[in-house]
């Protein structure tokens, strides 16, 4: 197994734009969270989605979405986009939705927005 | 609120030498605390969880609920133990949040 994998790694867009970002979980895993890393911060929480349903929700603005499809992979949507938005963007997997399962965390897209 | 203090950007230790990475936290429950490294080049891992209670890679952390903090420890520090470290929280029995602090670069000297 490669692990969670996320793609693309590395977008560049424009502000106004619309970006989409793309997980596939561990085989196995049914959970898969979202976190937004700005460069010299720790990862910080978007979103939970267990069994295809938002678990959780950080504190981030509605222009940030995202879904679970039936394989359990995920995509996270971001409309609108700023230049504060501008971070690497961590994907991780676990085998429930509860907080007691290790997640595997995935490589990361690094978004740029100019 | 749930908050996670890390109060070193960066932490130089000559090999050898003990190592010490701070961690407090604010939560009014009882939160699982963990531990997460990210060496050079490669993706963000779990490195141990205060209910495990065990060693890794010779780093141990201890919980104290009096204190809440989370200090992670290692008697002799080794050069491939240079990574930037993340303290982060977890409230039990819920989702899978967890809060991350800022980070400590760990720098070990020859």
């Amino acid at each position: 197994d490669a692990g969670v994998t996320q793609s693309p790694t590395h977008l560049i867009k424009t502000r106004g734009q619309q970006v989409t970002l793309r997980c596939s979980p561990i085989s196995g895993h049914k959970s898969v969270s979202w976190y937004q890393q700005v460069l010299g911060q720790g990862p910080q929480f978007i979103f939970q989605y267990y069994e295809k349903e938002e678990r959780g929700r950080g504190n981030f603005p509605d222009r940030f979405s995202a879904r679970q499809f039936p394989n359990y992979s995920s995509e996270l949507n971001v409309n609108a986009l700023l230049l504060g938005d501008s971070a690497l963007y961590l994907c991780a997997s676990s085998l429930h939705g509860e907080g007691v399962y290790e997640q595997f965390f995935g490589p990361g897209t690094r978004l740029t927005v100019l | 609120a749930q908050r996670v203090t890390q109060p070193e950007k960066l932490l130089s230790v000559f090999k050898g030498a003990p190592v010490e990475l701070k961690c407090n936290y604010s939560y009014s429950g009882s939160p699982e605390l963990f531990w997460y490294v990210q060496y050079s080049r490669q993706r963000l891992q779990l490195l141990l969880r205060h209910i495990s209670r065990e060693s890794i890679k010779g780093f141990t952390a201890d919980l104290n609920k009096g204190e809440t903090s989370f200090h992670l420890k290692k008697p002799f520090a080794q050069e491939e133990d240079s990574a930037m470290y993340y303290c982060a929280l977890s409230a039990m029995n819920r989702d899978d949040k967890i809060i991350f602090g800022k980070g400590t670069r760990l720098h070990i000297l020859p």
